[in-house]
């Protein structure tokens, strides 16, 4: 069964809206973190925000907020104010402490693409 | 700025061929990980080591060899090309077990004849 899921292929935004691309994870751990990083078209991957199981406040960095919503199991990542520049892949990512403390699972990725 | 890189950006090799992918990090890390990216499949996890000489099996391990003489280095190993095995690989690292963020090379994508 896939750990985590990302409906979302391919996204369009245009330039200065929000956007929110979508992630639900599957785990019976009760403590573990999800991440979200992005990969441009040059290929290298860049964290963007961590979320941890038992942090009470939903994460934000910047732009980048991740909607956390345990009990639906969801980790939406929120970007705001879209710019040119955000145009990329961007995988969702978790990991499980107890089962697999330092394995990171990812999605499948959703593709952005920021319109002007 | 912490900074992976990898030994070549693109790689052509013929099936059968015994094929090495280094990585190497500046920022005294302790854990490195190899992944292979795929359409629509993301990065899966091939290897991963924590310390000097230490390894760790990851998701998908069949056909590949890892190997880390220094703390800096983390050498992907493919003992006999198949095409199956075409695909792009990321190499990371990270400071420590535990440690939430992982930095990344720029990737090498190995076409396999």
């Amino acid at each position: 069964a896939q750990k985590i899921t990302q409906t979302q292929p391919g996204m369009f935004v245009q330039e200065k809206e929000a956007v929110t691309l979508d992630c639900t994870y599957d785990t019976s751990d009760p403590s573990y973190g999800l991440f979200w990083y992005k990969q441009p078209s040059s290929g290298e991957m860049i964290f963007l925000i961590y979320q941890g199981s038992y942090d009470q406040q939903n994460a934000t960095e910047g732009r980048y907020s991740l909607n956390f919503q345990k009990a639906r199991k969801s980790a939406n990542l929120v970007i705001s104010a879209s710019q040119l520049g955000d145009s990329a892949m961007y995988f969702c990512a978790m990991r499980e402490m107890e089962t697999s403390y330092d394995k990171v699972i990812f999605g499948p990725g959703t593709s952005l693409s920021v319109i002007p | 700025d912490v900074k992976v890189t990898q030994s070549s950006r693109y790689l052509v090799k013929r099936t059968g061929e015994k094929v090495f992918l280094e990585c190497v990090q500046d920022m005294d890390h302790e854990n490195m990980f190899w992944y292979r990216q795929d359409p629509g499949l993301g990065l899966r996890l091939i290897y991963f080591s924590y310390d000097v000489k230490m390894k760790e099996k990851g998701d998908i391990p069949e056909g590949y060899s890892v190997s880390r003489e220094k703390k800096e280095r983390f050498s992907l190993i493919l003992e006999s090309a198949s095409t199956n095995q075409t695909s792009m690989y990321l190499c990371a690292s990270s400071l420590e077990r535990g440690y939430n963020e992982q930095f990344f090379g720029p990737g090498t994508r190995l076409t396999v004849l």
